[in-house]
């Protein structure tokens, strides 16, 4: 069993709808918990940034983290055809990173 | 600001030849992260610098992998020998000092080995 697990889509909306994207995890030790946005052929780019359970809100972003379930969510409302691209989950237990898993990656399309 | 930079872009070699990658960090961020990402997979950790330093080597990083970052600057990786199973995107990330910080990633290289 992979310590972090995401469902690898594909993920097919029309635009303006809400989508939701999910990881679980293992290790009971996380406690720093990102979602990233990658581009065909580009670097991932961060998108949210979480520590502990919670849930944080940034424009039409919203991360949610449940530690006692092991399971997050990254929310887009009103979904536009730019947010199709990889979102990766990732989290670590350390504040410095170096023990950072991510998650395979599910790829969402919006379709005008 | 001007971003994580990796050059090259892309790399095309022959099996059992020599590559070697370079990264720029952010310049006031003392960390710096390489990562090997292959096709629909998330990243997975190779090294880790902090400053000059190098505290952390993953399994990954076999023999013929080997990573510097003199003067606690740019950073390079080199692969030896390459075979065809070393095909993959090759991401560099960097964070600022103290905790707290998520990673910052560049565009990456992709290395293709014929």
């Amino acid at each position: 069993q992979k310590e972090v697990e995401q469902d690898p889509g594909p993920l097919s909306v029309p635009e303006g709808a809400i989508v939701s994207l999910n990881c679980t995890y293992s290790n009971s030790a996380f406690q720093y918990f990102m979602w990233y946005r990658q581009y065909s052929r580009k670097g991932p780019e961060l998108l949210m940034y979480t520590y502990s359970s919670g849930n944080k809100e940034d424009g039409r972003f919203t991360a949610q983290v449940d530690k006692s379930s092991k399971y997050i969510s990254l929310f887009i409302r009103d979904s536009q055809p730019s947010d199709s691209a990889t979102y990766l989950c990732a989290m670590s237990a350390s504040s410095g990173n170096n023990d950072m898993r991510f998650g395979a990656g599910t790829r969402l399309t919006v379709k005008p | 600001d001007t971003g994580v930079s990796q050059n090259p872009r892309h790399k095309i070699t022959k099996r059992g030849q020599n590559v070697t990658f370079r990264c720029d960090p952010i310049s006031e961020h003392n960390r710096l992260y390489w990562y090997r990402q292959t096709l629909g997979q998330g990243p997975e950790f190779l090294t880790y610098f902090q400053n000059e330093a190098q505290l952390e080597k993953s399994r990954l990083l076999s023999d013929r992998f080997s990573a510097e970052r003199p003067k606690g600057s740019f950073s390079t990786l080199e692969i030896q020998r390459t075979e065809q199973g070393d095909s993959a995107m090759y991401l560099c990330a960097s964070s600022p000092p103290g905790g707290n910080s998520p990673l910052h990633f560049g565009n990456g290289t992709r290395l293709t080995v014929t």
